[in-house]
């Protein structure tokens, strides 16, 4: 496997399930991204982790539970979700953090989970 | 408040023909705008950037321009082919964070 790859490709779920996303990147990078993209409206960027460790929440509910274990996977654990949070959730990852001392680069995108919660 | 506003929603062209896709963002400290395709079932994709000391960067049939006084750069992509159908985003580094504020997107139809 090369890039970023991410699991499950699709998922639907009730209000009260609890269920995981996973995302794992095969580049060597050192900073990982979740991403929540719905239609018509821009990117939004949940949680951001560089070197393992969550640098930048942006005010996201509690509902969802960031996880890095290590440089190379990235998991987004949901619970209790609403169905306003069906969405393409996806994984991005950097070389080093963007931003950082003015430095810029390329986020390598996975494909993405396509969540549908009833 | 950070912004990236990105016009058109939607455009068709002839197969041949060039689409442009103009976006206009907020914060003047912005220095980095990537431009990224997103094909069907594929997570997005970078296809040109440009920093902000640059005017204009071309990579084949693709270009991207940027007019900072004006604070709006615009991607230009020449003799389109069906397969440049596809959604493009436009963003733009927000300064003194690890923010890529993305455009909604203009969705690419190249018509045969």
């Amino acid at each position: 496997e090369t890039g970023v790859t991410q699991t499950p490709r699709h998922l639907v779920m009730g209000m009260t399930n609890k269920k995981s996303l996973k995302c794992e990147q095969h580049l060597g990078h050192n900073a990982m991204y979740w991403y929540k993209q719905s239609a018509k409206k821009p990117l939004e960027l949940m949680f951001v982790y560089s070197l393992e460790e969550r640098v930048e929440n942006n005010s996201v509910p509690s509902r969802f539970s960031p996880e890095c274990p290590n440089s190379s996977h990235l998991f987004l654990h949901l619970h209790t979700l609403q169905p306003e949070d069906s969405a393409l959730y996806l994984c991005a990852s950097s070389q080093s953090l963007l931003g950082l001392a003015g430095a810029h680069g390329e986020q390598f995108f996975g494909p993405g989970t396509r969540l549908t919660v009833l | 408040g950070e912004n990236v506003e990105q016009h058109p929603s939607t455009l068709s062209v002839q197969e041949g023909d060039s689409a442009v896709i103009k976006c206009t963002y907020s914060d003047s400290a912005s220095n980095y705008f990537p431009w990224y395709k997103q094909e069907l079932g594929k997570g997005p994709q970078l296809i040109i950037d440009i920093r902000s000391n640059v005017g204009e960067k071309k990579d084949q049939r693709i270009a991207v321009t940027l007019n900072k006084t004006a604070k709006h750069f615009s991607l230009h992509i020449t003799e389109t082919q069906p397969e440049d159908s596809a959604v493009y985003f436009c963003a733009a580094s927000f300064s003194g964070t690890y923010k890529y504020i993305f455009g909604t997107g203009t969705r690419l139809k190249v018509l045969a």
